[in-house]
Parts: C-alpha cells; structure tokens; sequence
C-alpha cells in the first residue's frame, strides 16, 4: 500500500526566511504532484514532476523529486504573506499505463506566514 | 474557458437518504475522479473513471457508486447517507496519460453534511 508523508504538518513561517516541505512515499514512482489549497478553497496544481532529478521553479516556490530517495521537497524562498495556505503533495499510485492517475495524497503542510 | 464545476456547493441531508453530487467538465478530458478532503486524511480517492462507461473503485468506495454516460458528467452517488460521510467533496479530471502531462484539474468542492 502506497503511503505518503509530509512533514511538518505545520509551518510558521517568518518574512523573508527560507524553508523546505518534506514529502517522502513509500513505493516506487516517478510521478510526483505538488498543489495548494486556501482556507475554503480548491486545490490548484503547482508542479508536476514526472521523472528522477525534475526541478520546478516558479516565482519563490520550487520543487525536486529524488526518486531513489522517494523524496520531493518543496522549498520556499523569502517567504511572503501571501504564500501562506496548504501545501498539498500527491503520488500517482499507478502499476500500468492503464491505471495511472490514482493519486494518493499526503496529510497537507498547514503554512502560516508572518511578519 | 473550460471548467470544471459541481453542484450542490453545500448539502445538508439526513441519514439514510440518497444523495447524488454532480460534476461537469468542458476541458473534453477523459479521466475524471471523486476525492473526499477530511482533517487529517488529506484527500482520498472514492472512484474514477478513465472514459464512457468506466469506473473504477478508490481507496475509500464503500457506500459510494458512480456512472459514465457520457464525456462531461460523474456524477456521485451516496446510496444511504451515514454520518460518517460528512465530508467535503471535490470532482477532478484530467487529460493525456502515459507519459504526458497529466494534472487532475479540481472542481470547487461540495461541502455535504449528514445529519
């Protein structure tokens, strides 16, 4: 059974620091998806990394994948008010190309950002 | 612009009626999939559908059924409401498989309470 896991849970965030969301799963797979969700709100996708080494940057958030390691992490750079929200990772559970998409979720990491 | 939208946003019902939530997408996607988001569980994948027809069951399909008639349309059907399906919902589709950009495009949510 696939397992994923985000830690932390919760992240306090000060103005301008810098910090990294751990996601770690439990089988192999090289399709990896990071998304937010504000409070009350649906998820919007913000990076798909779909093979070992994938690097995605955009604006102050960028994402890897090791999938030796079966770990992605999403860091976040001189973070800003506006960044705070839930950080979402998934993994496509997929066993055939005809059974892809099954994504499993981590638990969400909570991020609160202050001044 | 292609959406993808559900109907109700909020559902209050009693245990043991029926319930069905409606998904609709125009992005012509193929793929589409029912989640359920609960505090502490991130989300969980109910059931899915690769296409006219198809459905699959997810982690969590027990007292939950769908049907494909056609491209655009999942709906969800609760057969006998239990309180322990209180939930917020979300509809998703997505388009290529295999090795292409596959990212699942959510819908707003439906927020259902059983009472």
């Amino acid at each position: 059974e696939l397992k994923v896991e985000q830690n932390p849970l919760f992240l306090s965030m000060q103005e301008g620091k810098n910090y990294t969301i751990y996601c770690n799963y439990s089988t192999t797979s090289d399709r990896l998806y990071w998304y937010r969700q504000d409070p009350g709100k649906s998820l919007e996708s913000l990076f798909v990394l779909l093979s070992n080494g994938a690097v995605k940057q955009e604006g102050r958030l960028m994402a890897s994948l090791d999938t030796k390691a079966r770990l992605s992490t999403l860091h976040i750079t001189a973070a800003v008010h506006d960044l705070s929200a839930t950080y979402f990772c998934a993994v496509d559970n997929w066993v055939t190309t005809d059974s892809w998409g099954k994504l499993q979720f981590g638990a969400g990491t909570q991020v609160v950002v202050t001044p | 612009d292609a959406e993808i939208t559900q109907s109700p946003r909020h559902k209050i019902t009693e245990t043991g009626r029926q319930v069905t939530l409606a998904c609709h997408q125009t992005w012509n996607h193929n793929n589409m999939f029912w989640y359920r988001q609960d505090l502490g569980h991130g989300l969980r994948l109910i059931h899915y559908s690769y296409g006219v027809q198809d459905t699959n069951k997810g982690e969590v399909s027990d007292g939950y059924s769908v049907s494909r008639s056609n491209t655009e349309d999942l709906p969800l059907t609760l057969e006998s409401a239990a309180s322990s399906q209180t939930s917020v919902y979300f509809c998703a589709s997505s388009g290529l498989g295999g090795l292409g950009t596959d990212t699942q495009y959510f819908g707003p949510g439906t927020r259902l309470t059983v009472l």
